[in-house]
């Protein structure tokens, strides 16, 4: 059974930074690109940032302006997000969600998604 | 940047069909995948590639995509579907490459 066991929120300064972390498990994870998507308290889904299987090709939210940047460790089964001058309007629930294996092109459902971690941006 | 539309809200009596639409400009050129969330949970996929439901999911779930727009189907609707479904697609196009959300749709059962 495929898990995704989230850690790494909580609540940061404005201009701080945090590292959420996703572990993996019940799946290969080096064969499946991974998602990070946040929601807003009481807002909709949010696409954050994308990384293939590989970390060959990258993907970001234009909103995000370079302030965050995505990685994975395939050899820990790890996916992170570094998020750094963050700010009032990034407090949300951030999810961690695994490309589905029914992918067969570009636009990939995600099947698979983290139980969510908050983080919460102020003074 | 592409727009995803979603009526905020539908309604549905027990027993009835609900229809659940997403807005893009030509989106029946792309893939559209559907997801259920309920209070307090992480998203569901519910129909991925327009019309292809995971295994675990109600054939009462159905969904379609043509011109510009994307249609959810949720057949013989029972008190357990309420939850807030959102749609998705993947923009790629010129320098940026990015997935959509749509902007959420709460289904209430009466």
């Amino acid at each position: 059974e495929v898990h995704l066991v989230q850690s790494g929120g909580g609540l940061v300064k404005p201009g701080g930074s945090l590292r959420l972390s996703c572990a993996a498990s019940g799946f290969t994870f080096s064969d499946f690109s991974m998602n990070w998507v946040r929601q807003a308290p009481g807002k909709g889904l949010e696409w954050v940032s994308s990384i293939s299987s590989r970390s060959s090709y990258i993907y970001y939210a234009d909103s995000l302006k370079g302030r965050f940047t995505i990685s994975r460790d395939n050899a820990k089964n790890a996916l992170f997000l570094q998020m750094n001058s963050l700010r009032a309007d990034d407090t949300a629930l951030y999810y961690c969600a695994r490309d589905s294996s029914l992918c067969s092109s570009n636009s990939c459902p995600f099947d698979s998604w983290g139980q969510g971690t908050l983080v919460t941006v102020s003074s | 940047s592409y727009v995803l539309t979603q009526p905020p809200s539908v309604s549905v009596a027990p027993g009835k069909t609900a229809r659940i639409t997403c807005g893009g400009n030509n989106i029946g050129s792309k893939n559209v995948h559907w997801y259920q969330q309920k209070p307090g949970q992480a998203p569901v996929l519910v129909i991925y590639y327009d019309s292809d439901r995971p295994s675990g999911i109600p054939e009462r779930f159905s969904g379609s995509n043509s011109g510009n727009t994307a249609t959810l189907t949720i057949s013989r609707v029972e008190a357990g579907d309420e939850a807030d479904y959102y749609c998705q697609v993947w923009d790629s196009g010129g320098d940026h490459a990015n997935y959509v959300f749509g902007t959420g749709t709460k289904v209430t059962v009466l």
